[in-house]
């Protein structure tokens, strides 16, 4: 069975640090596409990163430079490292896997985890 | 960059009836588009995956259609557990959402 548990989140002051981390289980993070998402108490969905399994990373503009996407295969794990951390970084951190069949990889998570609450205030 | 837009925002309508979801993008994205429901507190789940395949395990009473710029999610048949919001997603220099359509109980 396939299972995502994220962790890591909590209270950080602005300008701290904060590493999630994200276990999986049923299957190997380094064959699939692995991404976070984040939710704003009360608002939507927002992509934040991406590593491909050749180790490719993408950002999306609002956390470049900021955030690291990283990847532990020996523990099938993926992290986020979080620097200078503002107010608007406050939500709901998930680790999500992209649909993968024997021949490709689909743009649609079809696995999440349960998420985890990052709230970055002084 | 491609920005995505639902529409309506809110969807208000009674248990069997239709519901007819609609996301349009800025650019073309040929049909690497999903479809996700999410529920208060849950994480989201994916219904459709390449503007038109159902993910395993989803009723037959959603269905996604389009390609290129404009997309739709039906609901043939609301259900109670049906009323929900619903996003669109794509990638574009990773992956980006919708604002979401919140369907609710008239």
């Amino acid at each position: 069975e396939v299972q995502l548990v994220e962790s890591g989140g909590g209270l950080v002051q602005p300008g701290g640090s904060l590493r999630l981390s994200c276990a999986a289980s049923g299957f190997t993070v380094s064959s699939n596409y692995m991404s976070w998402v984040r939710q704003a108490p009360g608002k939507g969905l927002e992509w934040v990163s991406v590593i491909y399994r050749g180790g490719s990373t993408y950002y999306a503009d609002s956390v470049k430079g900021r955030f690291t996407i990283s990847r532990d295969n020996s523990k099938n794990t993926v992290y986020l490292q979080m620097n200078s951390l503002r107010a608007e970084d406050t939500a709901v951190y998930y680790c999500a896997r992209d649909l993968c069949s024997s021949t490709r990889c689909y743009p649609a998570f079809d696995h999440w985890g349960q998420g985890t609450l990052v709230t970055v205030s002084s | 960059e491609i920005v995505l837009t639902q529409s309506p925002a809110t969807l208000s309508l009674s248990p069997g009836e239709s519901a007819t979801l609609s996301c349009r993008a800025s650019q073309g994205v040929s049909s690497d588009l999903a479809w996700y429901q999410q529920k208060p507190g849950q994480a989201p789940r994916l219904l459709i995956y390449d503007a038109s395949n159902r993910a395993t395990g989803i009723p037959a009473r959603f269905s996604g259609s389009g390609s290129g710029t404009d997309f739709t999610l039906t609901i043939s048949s609301l259900e109670p557990e049906d009323f929900a919001v619903y996003y669109c997603q794509q990638r574009s220099n990773g992956r980006t959402f919708g604002p979401g359509t919140a369907v609710d109980i008239k």
